[in-house]
């Protein structure tokens, strides 16, 4: 069974820095794209980030392009997003997804296939 | 750019079924996409994969009462004998080589 489990969600200052991570389980980790979503309270899903299993490719959203960075260490099964300059607007939860197969490099679909229960990020000024 | 629309809400009866529909921007309209559902308080979940032909593949686990299909650039997703745990909300999601995209979600309350 696939599982995904983020942490380091918390109460920080606008202007402040953070890092979430992700370790997942069940699954061959480093054969698959990981993503990165949120959601701010009362807002549907947003994509933030997505890494594709080597590490070397990375994509973001216009969003959060230059103040966050996802990277992976496939050693340790774990998936992180370091999040700087944070805005009241970054407030959301933070969820750690599986991607279907490994698109950044050709392979497979980017289907959103399997998700964590979230970490709360909240931004206060 | 991609753009998944999707109406806000949606309802039907209990015991009942319903098709909610997502409709990919023209330029996109023969996309992949996926379906997730998200209940209050949980992370989404996974659906199925829907294609333009009306092929959806779903994962283990998933109730054979989902099912999906396509017209032209619209994706719909129909749950029949609606039970109260299916009200939830529901998002199509599709993807470009660097993007990926979410619809605005449609609220589905089960009368």
């Amino acid at each position: 069974e696939v599982q995904l489990l983020e942490s380091g969600g918390t109460l920080v200052q606008s202007g402040g820095s953070l890092r979430l991570s992700c370790t997942a389980s069940g699954f061959f980790f480093s054969s698959y794209s990981m993503t990165w979503v949120r959601q701010a309270p009362g807002k549907g899903l947003e994509w933030v980030s997505t890494i594709a299993a080597n590490g070397v490719t990375t994509i973001y959203g216009d969003s959060v392009k230059g103040r966050f960075t996802i990277s992976r260490d496939n050693s340790m099964n774990t998936v992180f997003l370091e999040m700087s300059s944070l805005r009241v607007d970054d407030t959301a939860i933070y969820y750690c997804v599986k991607e279907g197969g490994n698109a950044l490099q050709g392979s497979g679909y980017a289907t959103l296939a399997s998700w964590g229960q979230g970490s709360l990020v909240t931004v206060f000024s | 750019q991609l753009v998944l629309t999707q109406p806000p809400s949606a309802s039907a009866s209990l015991g009942g079924s319903v098709k909610l529909t997502c409709t990919l921007s023209s330029d996109h309209s023969d996309y992949v996409i996926s379906w997730l559902q998200h209940l209050p308080d949980k992370g989404p979940r996974f659906l199925m994969r829907l294609d333009g032909h009306g092929t959806h593949l779903k994962p283990d686990g998933i109730p054979d009462r989902f099912s999906g299909s396509s017209s032209g650039a619209d994706r719909y997703l129909t749950i029949s004998s609606l039970q109260p745990e299916d009200e939830a909300d529901y998002y199509c999601q599709s993807w470009t080589a660097d993007r990926r995209f979410f619809g605005g979600g449609t609220k589905l309350t089960v009368l």
